[in-house]
């Protein structure tokens, strides 16, 4: 079955700090992968996704076929970066399948 | 563009009813999709519904079921409510389909409690 591991439920870093939030899919094709975030008491939102190639408020997520990953990084995080973010790769079916999320907390 | 709404923002219902939740998608998207995200966890895919009709469905017993009307908007009708279908539903809408390209947007969602 495909799955998603986002492996740390809780990250807490300091403004300024670099960030990685760890992704691992499990797939056997080549999966269109996304990261959505979600701000306090804001609905869900794309923050990227790996076909554009895009990097949003500073993230970018390099997608590694040889380790099924798809970490999301930043280099120097800031305070409104605090939210609840989640890897979803894309089934053959465009069906979003999404981990359990990872909540950033980013220290003053 | 208010975007994707959704209702009731919150509810409590008893064990054994059954509820209906409401979403109107955002203006000019024609497919809809239903997910539950429990406490704690991602959400997870119930069903899409495209064209009127139910596309697709993840891994969720016949007691959830759901509606698409021509205006696009949706409902989805959970019967013999349990307690662990206690939960925020979200209500996700794009164009044409979900594909990798669309973009998918989400409503804030309608938190159910079961009592």
């Amino acid at each position: 079955a495909q799955r998603v591991t986002q492996p740390e439920k809780l990250l807490s870093v300091f403004k300024g700090a670099p960030v990685e939030l760890k992704c691992n899919y499990s797939y056997s094709g080549s999966p269109e992968l996304f990261w959505y975030v979600q701000y306090s008491r804001q609905r869900l939102q794309l923050l990227l996704r790996h076909i554009s190639r895009e990097s949003i408020k500073g993230f970018t997520a390099d997608l590694n076929k040889g380790e099924t990953s798809f970490h999301l990084k930043k280099p120097f995080a800031q305070e409104e970066d605090s939210a609840m973010y989640y890897c979803a790769p894309m089934d053959s079916n465009y069906q979003l399948i999404w981990g359990a999320g990872t909540k950033l907390i980013i220290k003053p | 563009d208010a975007g994707v709404t959704q209702s009731p923002t919150h509810l409590i219902k008893t064990r054994g009813q059954q509820v209906t939740l409401r979403c109107s998608p955002k203006s000019g998207h024609d497919t809809v999709s239903w997910y539950q995200q429990a406490l704690g966890q991602g959400p997870q895919f119930i069903f899409q519904y495209y064209e009127e009709e139910e596309r697709q469905r993840g891994n969720f017993p016949d007691r959830f079921s759901g509606h698409q009307f021509p205006n696009y908007s949706s409902e989805l009708n959970v019967n013999a409510l349990l307690l662990g279908d206690s939960a925020l539903y979200l209500c996700a809408s794009s164009l044409q389909q979900h594909s990798a390209g669309n973009t998918i947007y989400f409503g804030e969602g309608s938190w159910l409690t079961v009592v």
